[in-house]
């Protein structure tokens, strides 16, 4: 399995950055490093992916290290909507490797 | 249509019954993927299907748990036999590929009682 390493719980204050690390040392040279949400009761939510440079979307920033062993997903100013489970994956043969991801916890 | 969309949402059923899944994928999304979550617990693949390609098939987990695809449409999985530890939810995704982003439905919470 490929298989990433990100912390079980983090918590932020409404309106704050939080970054939400993870680890892939086993990431190959051309895989894609994925982000996904899953909030209460729904299926994941794509967030953002990318490969080597920085990526922004209308959801977050993407953050990918030099050596592309570890990324970590910008929430710009975190929101209660933004409280879920988020998932760091990338595609290992036909498929991802969902962990049990980083659980966040927004404080109002 | 807009969404992953998948059916029923909710089913309960007896140990020992079979139940068929049903997943309507994006229009147009060659590749499809079910995927199982157990209560508190990560993602578990189960199956894989891309276009005409013989589906991948590593992730199921007994010969219980089939599943099959028409072309490029409907997918239904279906679980013969229910057991106990088959209460899980149901996730349906598609793709334009096994590297693009997926878009998952809402589930299928199956409780087998």
């Amino acid at each position: 399995d490929a298989k990433t390493t990100q912390p079980n719980s983090m918590e932020s204050n409404e309106e704050e950055p939080v970054h939400l690390p993870c680890n892939h040392s086993t990431i190959s040279g051309t895989d894609y490093i994925h982000w996904y949400r899953q909030l209460p009761s729904q299926g994941p939510e794509y967030v953002i992916h990318g490969l080597t440079s920085n990526v922004n979307n209308r959801m977050a920033s993407l953050a990918i290290a030099e050596d592309r062993k570890s990324s970590t997903l910008i929430l710009h100013r975190a929101t209660l909507r933004d409280a879920a489970v988020y998932y760091c994956i990338f595609p290992t043969g036909n498929q991802f490797y969902f962990g049990t991801g980083t659980s966040l916890t927004v404080i109002p | 249509g807009a969404g992953v969309s998948q059916s029923p949402s909710n089913k309960v059923t007896e140990k020992g019954k079979d139940v068929e899944l049903r997943c309507d994928p994006i229009s147009g999304h060659t590749a499809l993927y079910w995927y199982r979550q157990r209560l508190g617990q990560g993602l578990e693949f189960l199956i894989y299907f891309q276009g005409n390609s013989a589906p991948d098939k590593s992730g199921l987990p007994s010969d219980r748990f089939s599943a099959e695809r028409t072309g490029e449409s409907v997918s239904t999985l279906t679980i013969q036999r229910t057991q106990q530890e088959d209460s899980a939810v149901y996730l349906c995704a598609s793709s334009l590929g096994a590297y693009f982003g997926y878009t998952f439905g809402s589930g299928t919470r199956l409780t087998v009682v």
